[in-house]
């Protein structure tokens, strides 16, 4: 069974504040990781898609770093802002192009 | 102009009703998929299909079946509803035609079918 952990499960920070969270992921048969954003009432949608080991990939203030030998990426958010309120989702695709995705972590921003 | 469409967004039926999920993508991919938010808000995946043909088929009840008549178009069928199909149901599309590009295999999700079975 191959899992896909995420953490904190949430979230709370004032604006400003910068935070990261944890997605986990089978350090066996990687092919690729992406990171989505789910806001409430929305689809999710793409924000990277890393497929390197030691990839780091950057929007604006959101950045995310890949280590496929540990099975670990971190998503940073510097200076938080309330419109960065939102669920986010990392997905682990293995080599027979399967995706499976975290349960997400629910970001709360506080003006 | 709504790349992947779902209809409807709610769906609330009796138990042992038979319901359909219609999914629409005008992106041009060749793969879709269906997922289920689960009681613990995970995405999993039920199917996908690449090209009208299912490759992957998750453990699911045979109640649930897809349909893809043409690329643009997943459908799926649900008979006797129960209970426990009570979720949201998320429909996406991606594509994947070549090596590089299935390594970017982003998804574009639709809006989600909430289903409530009473």
């Amino acid at each position: 069974i191959l899992n896909v952990e995420q953490s904190p499960q949430s979230l709370h920070v004032q604006e400003g504040d910068s935070t990261n969270f944890t997605c986990s992921f089978p350090s066996s048969n990687f092919y690729a990781l992406h990171w989505y954003r789910w806001e409430t009432a929305k689809s999710p949608e793409a924000l990277f898609v890393m497929t390197l080991n030691g990839d780091e990939k950057k929007k604006g203030r959101i950045s995310a770093t890949l280590n496929t030998k540990e099975g670990y990426s971190y998503l940073y958010i510097k200076g938080s802002q309330p419109e960065d309120s939102a669920t986010y989702l990392c997905a682990f695709m293995d080599g027979g192009f399967k995706t499976i995705f975290g349960a997400g972590t629910r970001l709360f921003v506080k003006a | 102009d709504t790349a992947v469409s779902q209809t409807p967004k709610y769906l609330v039926t009796q138990m042992g009703n038979d319901k359909s999920i219609k999914c629409e993508q005008n992106l041009g991919h060749d793969t879709m998929y269906w997922y289920k938010q689960d009681s613990k808000k995970f995405l999993k995946i039920m199917f996908s299909y690449n090209n009208k043909e299912l490759i992957i088929n998750e453990t699911v009840p045979n109640r649930f079946s897809p349909k893809s008549p043409d690329k643009a178009h997943l459908n799926l069928h649900i008979n006797s509803l129960e209970l426990g199909d009570s979720a949201v149901y998320f429909c996406a599309s991606s594509q994947r035609t070549s090596a590089e590009i299935i390594a970017k295999n982003i998804q574009y999700f639709g809006a989600g079918t909430r289903l409530s079975v009473l």
